[in-house]
């Protein structure tokens, strides 16, 4: 079976400060991956989304990068936090064509 | 940028009634529209994915979609209290699952 894990649950951080989130699938190769975030009482946004290793198409720009170092790992970074950045962000995958979309349980991000 | 707007905000009703919520998009150029829930804490499971216009069952739960009035919404059959969450309708703009675009979300509470 397969199974999404995020890292790390929360965080509280400083504006101005670096931020990594991760986000590693088991059980499954060459998946689609997804970064989401949602700002508390917004709407969930698409950032991010990679079908292969070393690829990442950018939805929205929020100032945060992603990238995809190994076919099972998706990284979402920046190297100076804003307020703005607050939230939650949700790792997702796919299976290649197929509609279906298996979130991971987030990570709940507070900038101070 | 396509928006999806979203109603009710919230909902209330008595365990066995239907429910129906509703959503309605700024253009109709989705490749599917797709329904999800997110119970508290936890990742978005996805519920119903539509493509033609008519209906969709999965379940307890059926997805109607209109194109020509951009209009799409979800009945629950029989509801529980377990189905209490906030559902999110999407739209896939990219085609497996690339490119959704989300509703705000309807927060459905179910009364034993």
């Amino acid at each position: 079976a397969q199974t999404i894990h995020q890292w790390p649950v929360a965080e509280i951080k400083a504006v101005g400060s670096p931020l990594s989130l991760g986000c590693t699938i088991k059980g499954k190769s060459s998946p689609n991956l997804y970064w989401y975030w949602q700002a508390t009482g917004g709407t969930l946004q698409q950032l991010f989304y990679s079908i292969t290793v070393g690829q990442v198409e950018s939805v929205v720009q929020l100032n945060l990068s992603a990238s995809r170092p190994k076919d099972d790992q998706f990284i979402l970074s920046t190297e100076k936090l804003l307020l703005s950045h607050s939230g939650f962000y949700l790792c997702a995958w796919s299976p290649w064509t197929n509609e279906r979309l298996f979130f991971g349980h987030g990570t709940k991000l507070s900038v101070l | 940028q396509q928006k999806v707007q979203q109603s009710p905000e919230s909902l209330t009703v008595s365990e066995g009634a239907m429910a129906s919520l509703n959503c309605t998009f700024s253009d109709g150029t989705s490749d599917n529209f797709r329904w999800y829930r997110q119970h508290s804490g936890k990742g978005l499971e996805m519920l119903v994915s539509i493509f033609s216009d008519g209906e969709k069952e999965e379940g307890r739960f059926t997805a109607h979609l209109n194109r020509a009035s951009l209009h799409v919404s979800l009945h629950i059959r029989e509801p529980q209290p377990s189905d209490s969450a906030v559902y999110l309708c999407a739209g896939d703009y990219g085609g497996s699952g690339n490119k959704l675009i989300f509703g705000t979300g309807t927060l459905l509470s179910v009364k034993p």
